[in-house]
């Protein structure tokens, strides 16, 4: 089975930088995702890692350390419209085929 | 990116009748969608995955005589919630992957009064 962890709730400032942090136990792990999801909406991507370090797009970045078990997504230059939940997700193909599963989110609110 | 399409947006009806929802890559082939079900507030949480010309593989808990799929083709997998009751009102996400990244459709809200 898989375990993912990620905080349920981060408040930051307009302007400013956030860190959300993932943590994940699988057996068969090949790639972790990170995805933005607004109230309402279906997710949308942001990024994929498979392979140790930070991968940089834009404002949005994501690292990753496989030994670790560990991930963060790193927001800069906050923006109001940056407030939605973010989704931690572990793709594990030790089943014979890919599976996908999902933190819980962080829903993250940007005040000014 | 990759677009990935569902139909209908919205749907209610009634106890005891049968909604389908639609799932289409729109610009890529998928062997292989993915479907989800999410309660309000909650992550996703996957339902089964759909393997175009042959069954589908329904994770633990998820009845598949109840939740049909049918992945007719490189482009469409079909969601059937048969029977529908209130308690299977939610948002159902399908999605497929593409050049390494998963792609979701907009998602289906399913109210059943």
């Amino acid at each position: 089975g898989q375990n993912i962890d990620q905080p349920t709730e981060m408040t930051a400032t307009e302007g400013a930088i956030v860190q959300i942090n993932c943590t994940y136990q699988t057996s068969g792990f090949n790639g972790l995702f990170w995805y933005q999801q607004h109230a309402g909406e279906a997710p949308t991507f942001l990024s994929y890692n498979v392979l140790d370090g930070l991968e940089e797009k834009g404002r949005f970045s994501s690292f990753l350390s496989r030994s670790k078990g560990y991930s963060y997504l790193l927001l800069k230059e906050l923006q109001m419209k940056d407030s939605a939940s973010y989704l931690c997700a572990v793709r594990d193909d030790s089943g014979g085929y890919q599976k996908v599963t999902f933190g819980t989110g962080t829903k993250l609110q940007v005040i000014p | 990116g990759a677009v990935v399409s569902q139909h209908p947006s919205r749907v209610i009806c009634k106890s005891g009748t049968s909604v389908k929802i639609e799932c289409r890559s729109l610009d890529f082939q998928a062997t292989t969608m993915f479907w989800y079900r999410q309660f309000p507030k909650k992550s996703l949480m996957l339902m089964a995955t759909s393997n175009e010309g042959s069954k589908a593989t329904y994770e633990q808990g998820v009845e598949k005589d109840k939740f049909l799929i049918n992945h007719a083709s490189l482009t469409l997998s079909t969601l059937t919630v048969t029977s529908a009751h209130p308690e299977d009102s939610s948002f159902y996400i399908c999605s497929a992957n593409t050049g390494g990244a998963k792609f979701f459709g907009p998602g289906t809200r399913l109210t059943v009064l």
